[in-house]
C-alpha cells in the first residue's frame, strides 16, 4: 500500500523559510512530487523528484532521500501569495497516484 | 490554451439519479486520472486511465464508473449517487509517467452534493 505523511498546518511571516516534510511508505515507489492549491484552486505542480538530492526551482525547492523515505518542500522568502496548502504525491510502479493530507501553510505579515 | 475542462462545475443532485461528469484535454495526454477531496483526507484518486480502452482503479472507486473511448476524454459516472460521495471532484491528465514526465494538469474541479 501506500500512505504520506506530512504536518498539517505551518505559519510563518513574510521573507521566513518554511519545510514542509512528507515521509511514505510505498511499495514500489517511483518519486515524490509537490503541489500546491490555493483556497478554491485546482492543485498546481511544482516539483518532482526521483533520484536523491535537492532540485531548487526558484524560491522553492524539493529534497528527496529514498533510504529514509522521507522528502520535503522548501519555501524560501515567503511572500503572501504563498498561503496555500502544499501536497507531497507518490507514483507507485502502478502508476496509481497518492496523495499526503496536505499542509495548510498561512504567511504573515 | 493547454487546459483541463470539466462540467458541470457545480451540481446539486439527490440520492440515486445517475450523472456523469465529463472531463476533456487538448493537450493529447496519455494518463488521465479522477480524484476526490475531501477535508483533512486531501486527494484521493478514484480512477485512471493510461491510454484509450486502459482504466485501472485507484484508492476509493467504490461507486464510480469510468470510460476512456477517445484520448481527451475521461468521463466520471456516478450510476447511483450517496450522500457520501458529496465532495470536490478534480480531473487531472499528463504524459505517460513512464516517459520521465510527472506534471499533472488538473482541472478546475466539480463541487458535487447529493441530497
Amino acid at each position: 500500500g501506500q500512505s504520506l505523511e506530512q504536518p498539517s498546518e505551518v505559519t510563518a511571516v513574510e521573507g521566513a523559510i518554511v519545510q514542509i516534510n512528507c515521509t511514505y511508505q510505498t511499495s514500489g515507489f517511483y518519486g515524490l512530487s509537490w503541489y500546491q492549491q490555493h483556497d478554491g484552486g485546482a492543485p498546481t505542480f511544482l516539483s518532482y523528484n526521483a533520484l536523491d538530492g535537492l532540485e531548487e526551482t526558484g524560491r522553492f525547492s524539493s529534497f528527496l532521500s529514498r533510504s529514509d523515505s522521507y522528502g520535503y518542500l522548501l519555501l524560501q522568502e515567503l511572500q503572501m501569495k504563498d498561503s496555500a496548502s502544499y501536497f507531497c504525491a507518490d507514483q507507485a510502479a502502478g502508476n496509481k497516484l497518492t496523495f499526503g493530507g496536505g499542509t495548510r501553510v498561512l504567511v504573515k505579515p | 490554451e493547454a487546459q483541463v475542462t470539466q462540467n458541470p462545475r457545480y451540481l446539486i443532485t439527490v440520492t440515486g439519479k445517475k450523472l456523469t461528469v465529463t472531463c476533456s484535454q487538448n493537450m493529447n495526454h496519455e494518463y488521465m486520472s479522477w480524484y476526490r477531496q475531501d477535508p483533512g483526507l486531501g486527494l484521493r484518486q478514484i480512477y485512471y486511465s493510461m491510454n484509450v480502452e486502459a482504466t485501472d482503479k485507484g484508492d476509493v472507486p467504490e461507486g464510480y464508473k469510468v470510460s476512456r473511448k477517445e484520448k481527451r476524454n475521461f468521463p466520471l459516472i456516478l450510476e447511483s449517487p450517496s450522500p457520501n460521495q458529496t465532495s470536490l471532484y478534480f480531473c487531472a491528465s499528463s504524459f505517460h509517467p513512464l516517459q520521465g514526465v510527472h506534471e499533472q494538469y488538473f482541472g478546475p474541479g466539480t463541487r458535487l452534493t447529493v441530497t
